[in-house]
């Protein structure tokens, strides 16, 4: 079965400090990774995705994300946080399953909170 | 435009009763998804839907039973609700299924 973990319930930074928001992932197959956001009373917002190709992939506001598979990874970082970045960040994974189908999986969440 | 679309925005309800929330989506994709979200915030898969053939039915309790009358729609409805029914409901929909989801903004159900 996938699995995503997500170690860090929140993370703290300064603001116009880079961040980092950690991933890990288990899946038989080739893994797709994903990113997402979510602000307060809404709904989950897309950020980023990994399918192929470059490790390193740029998504929306200024995040990036590195594909790591020796470690099994896809940590989210961004080189300078702003106090708007502040909101709940998920991972998701996705893979083909033996009935054919995708299952998207997400991690527990990890809340980003950037002080003034 | 709203692109995946889910009324109402808020229930609240007595146990036993049923509901249900529709969902509609924009955005000419083939999958659609009900996730549901609890307290701590935790999404959880409940199914999935594509091309309106159910694809993905994880382990819910059969008071849940969604219903696709058509690719852009897909519905949710709950028999005799408990207490532990109480959560956000999320729609959501992808382009195939190995791409990314886009939300709906949730129905949030409180069952009293």
């Amino acid at each position: 079965a996938q699995s995503v973990a997500q170690p860090e319930d929140q993370v703290n930074v300064a603001e116009g400090n880079p961040l980092t928001v950690k991933c890990t992932y288990s899946v038989s197959g080739n893994p797709y990774l994903f990113w997402y956001v979510q602000y307060p009373n809404r709904g989950l917002q897309f950020l980023l995705k990994y399918i192929t190709g470059d490790n390193l992939v740029k998504g929306s506001y200024g995040f990036e994300a590195e594909f790591n598979k020796s470690q099994t990874s896809f940590h989210l970082k961004k080189p300078s946080a702003l106090v708007s970045d502040s909101a709940l960040y998920f991972c998701a994974v996705r893979a083909h399953q033996s009935g054919g189908s995708y299952i998207p999986t997400f991690g527990r969440g990890t809340s980003l909170i950037v002080h003034p | 435009d709203t692109a995946v679309s889910q009324t109402p925005k808020y229930l609240v309800t007595q146990m036993g009763n049923d509901k249900s929330i529709k969902c509609e989506q924009n955005l000419g994709h083939d999958t659609m998804y009900w996730y549901k979200q609890d307290s701590k915030k935790f999404l959880k898969i409940m199914f999935s839907y594509n091309n309106k053939e159910l694809i993905i039915n994880e382990t819910v309790p059969n008071r849940f039973s969604p219903k696709s009358p058509d690719k852009a729609h897909l519905n949710l409805h709950i028999n005799s609700l408990e207490l532990g029914d109480s959560a956000v409901y999320f729609c959501a929909s992808s382009q195939y299924q190995s791409r990314e989801l886009f939300f709906g903004e949730g129905s949030r159900l409180t069952v009293l």
